[in-house]
């Protein structure tokens, strides 16, 4: 268990629809990363958030945003969902906000969102 | 721009073979690189980094920058050693974040 706990495992959903994942880190990061799986894609990162704030934008569509709470846990809003859109969704966190000195990611278990 | 290429989707070997799945990189910084495992679709976790030097379930990995790879060895693969690994590249003091390979497909036939 990486201590980071995402939710809803599976989510069901029919174009145009909006959902929202949902990710709470490991007590004591402050770095949420939202990351997409695809077959085709592979893992691609789509945005960082670092106490709060947002730290870095990767391949986030704008139909997709995000954002991180007080507490330190992160939403990820998918709206106007297309087919396309269906993946599986990755949270990770880490201590701090960049690598230096190797420091890893701890990823969650992943929300498999389903477009029908 | 930060480029990890993992140029075999699936490698495929039997049980005590050795194991080399390859990974270049394009980074015109101090890379961080490390390799992250992923066992039937579960989550993904650390195997190494570059940093630490080590060897983790018998897997080391050696960072080259004059060739710009850092491919991942073992010896003899194990059955449980069948997974998806991942090449992950970082290095940006403004950001933590990964950039992923396509990654490799790791199946070890009995």
């Amino acid at each position: 268990d990486s201590g980071v706990t995402q939710t809803p495992k599976h989510l069901i959903t029919a174009t145009g629809q909006r959902v929202t994942l949902r990710c709470s880190p490991r007590s004591g990061d402050l770095s949420v990363y939202w990351y997409q799986q695809s077959l085709d894609q592979g893992l691609q990162f789509l945005i960082q958030y670092y106490n709060g704030e947002e730290r870095a934008k990767g391949n986030i569509l704008e139909r997709f945003s995000a954002q991180q709470f007080p507490d330190l846990h992160s939403e990820l809003n998918l709206s106007s969902l297309e087919l396309g859109d269906s993946a599986l969704y990755f949270c990770a966190s880490s201590r701090n906000s960049n690598n230096d000195g190797g420091e890893k990611l701890f990823f969650g278990s992943g929300t498999q969102l389903s477009v029908l | 721009a930060q480029r990890v290429t993992q140029p075999e989707k699936l490698l495929s070997v039997f049980k005590g073979a050795p194991v080399e799945l390859k990974c270049n990189y394009s980074y015109s910084g101090s890379p961080e690189l490390f390799w992250y495992v992923q066992y039937s679709r579960q989550r993904l976790q650390l195997l190494l980094r570059h940093i630490s030097r080590e060897s983790i379930k018998g897997f080391t990995a050696d960072l080259n920058k004059g060739e710009t790879s850092f491919h991942l060895k073992k010896p003899f693969a194990q059955e449980e050693d069948s997974a998806m690994y991942y090449c992950a590249l970082g290095g940006s003091s403004n950001t933590g974040k990964l950039i992923f390979g396509q990654g490799t497909t790791l199946q070890v036939k009995p």
